[in-house]
């Protein structure tokens, strides 16, 4: 199946700096992204759709300021966590489509996660 | 909008012994249903999905599901648990396009007893 990779899996980072999770579709182009965001011991709350070489669509409650994404080629989608805080402190999963398959099937492939510690 | 319902939040099953996960979903349509698996610290693996057709859906690792539209439900079954099937499951439920993403339930969680 797809293969979607996720960098890094693990960073902890001061309160107040800037943080930077890549997410890379490794055999197939994506011209559509998602990000996730979850809790502990909770479900996948989707925070964006990510769009290649356009501006990404965020939830309702999500702050854009807050969370950047770029979306610069067909295989890879940035999510930057700004002036991060630690309730920003979370797993973020990324996914991905495929579109090449054959009717579009909905299926997404998902990211190993990063997990991000704000001290 | 297109939503799931994962009524059981911790289920505990005696290895070897069958199991179901419940979910209901919510969709006008038609719907994409998918169950993923996910260990402590990881992404998510899916175990199978249905689009249309036979709504008896075969998956990997012995799991499969049965979509009941009279039911809204898309329950998972597996006839023998084993230790490696401790998880969190989630159904979710997705539309066509590339811009469709996936909406999840809250999960269920699994702990497998010797």
């Amino acid at each position: 199946g797809a293969v979607v990779s996720q960098h890094p899996s693990r960073v902890i980072c001061k309160s107040g700096t800037s943080v930077k999770i890549e997410c890379r579709s490794l055999d197939f182009q994506a011209t559509t992204m998602f990000w996730y965001r979850q809790f502990p011991k909770q479900s996948l709350m989707l925070m964006a759709t990510s769009n290649e070489g356009s501006k990404a669509t965020y939830e309702q409650g999500v702050e854009k300021d807050k969370f950047l994404i770029n979306h610069a080629s067909l295989t890879l989608s940035t999510l930057t966590v700004t002036s991060a805080h630690p309730e920003d402190s979370s797993f973020y999963i990324c996914s991905a489509r495929d579109s090449r398959l054959a009717g579009n099937t909905g299926e997404l492939f998902f990211g190993e996660g990063s997990r991000l510690t704000v001290l | 909008a297109q939503s799931v319902t994962q009524p059981d939040i911790h289920i505990t099953v005696s290895e070897g012994a069958s199991l179901e996960l419940r979910c209901n979903y919510s969709y006008g349509a038609t719907p994409y249903l998918f169950w993923y698996v996910q260990s402590p610290g990881q992404g998510l693996q899916l175990l199978l999905k249905y689009f249309s057709g036979d709504t008896l859906v075969q998956g990997i690792k012995g799991f499969e599901a049965e979509f009941k539209r009279s039911q809204s439900s898309f329950n998972l079954r597996k006839p023998s648990v084993h230790w490696s099937d401790a998880a969190e499951y989630f159904c979710a439920v997705g539309g066509t396009g590339s811009g469709y993403a996936l909406n999840f339930g809250k999960g269920t969680s699994l702990l497998v007893t010797p």
